[in-house]
C-alpha cells in the first residue's frame, strides 16, 4: 500500500505569517488527494480535494490554499495565518471504491 | 453531500467490556471504513467494508448497506483500546465524508 509523507509533525507561527505544509505520496500514482483539519479533537473537515494536477475542489471558503503541482504532491497554504487556522491537518489519498489512507498530521498552532 | 451520524458520542467501560459503535449514513455509500485515531493524532485504518462482516483479532466490523450503516464491535477492551473511532464513507468518486466520533475510554 502507499505511504503518505507529511511534514512538520508540529509547527508554532505567529499570527499574520505564511504557512505551507506538503504532503506527498509514495508507492503509487494518480492518488486521489485531500487535505482536512481536525479542530478540539473531534471531527475532520474537508478542506481540500484533488483527483489531478492542478486539479483543486474547495469545500469551505477559507483563508488556506492548496496546489497540486506534481501528481503525488500536494501543497497546503496560507498567506497570513489567523488565530482560528490553528489545528490539527492531515492529508490522505483515497479513491473510488479503495481503502483510503492518511498521513501522520501536522499540528499547528498560531499564537 | 452524506451525512455520517456516529453514536455513541463517549463511552467510559472497564477492561474486559465488550462494546459496540454504530454509524449511520443519510444515503447509499460504496466505500465505508473504520479509524482509530490514536493519542499522537494519527490515523489507523480498521476495515474497509462496504458491506459485509470482517474479524480481526479482536475487533470486528458488520456494515448492512441496504440499510445504511455499520457497526464496530470490540471485544474484551484493553486500555490500548481508548482514543476516537471514525467511521467515513463516500459515494462513487465523492470525497469521503467523516462522522463526529465516538470517544472510547477503556479503565484498567
Amino acid at each position: 500500500s502507499q505511504t503518505i509523507h507529511q511534514w512538520p509533525a508540529t509547527l508554532v507561527q505567529p499570527v499574520g505569517s505564511p504557512l505551507s505544509l506538503e504532503c506527498t505520496v509514495e508507492g503509487t500514482s494518480n492518488p486521489n488527494l485531500y487535505w482536512y483539519r481536525q479542530a478540539a479533537g473531534r471531527g475532520l473537515q474537508l478542506l481540500f480535494y484533488s483527483v489531478g494536477i492542478g486539479q483543486i475542489s474547495s469545500e469551505v471558503p477559507q483563508n488556506l490554499s492548496a496546489s497540486r503541482p506534481q501528481d503525488r504532491q500536494f501543497i497546503l497554504s496560507s498567506k497570513k495565518l489567523l488565530l482560528s487556522d490553528s489545528g490539527f491537518y492531515l492529508c490522505a489519498d483515497g479513491r473510488m471504491n479503495t481503502e483510503a489512507f492518511f498521513g501522520q498530521g501536522t499540528r499547528l498552532t498560531v499564537v | 453531500g452524506i451525512q455520517v451520524e456516529q453514536s455513541p458520542p463517549d463511552l467510559i467501560l472497564q477492561e474486559g467490556a465488550n462494546s459496540t459503535l454504530r454509524c449511520n449514513f443519510s444515503d447509499s455509500v460504496n466505500n465505508l471504513q473504520w479509524f482509530h485515531q490514536n493519542p499522537w493524532g494519527q490515523l489507523i485504518n480498521l476495515f474497509y467494508i462496504p458491506s459485509g462482516t470482517k474479524q480481526n483479532g479482536r475487533l470486528s466490523a458488520t456494515t448492512v448497506a441496504t440499510e445504511r450503516y455499520s457497526l464496530l464491535y470490540i471485544s474484551s477492551s484493553q486500555t490500548t483500546d481508548s482514543g476516537v473511532y471514525f467511521c467515513a464513507g463516500s459515494q462513487g468518486a465523492q470525497k469521503l465524508v467523516f462522522g463526529q466520533g465516538t470517544r472510547l475510554t477503556i479503565n484498567p
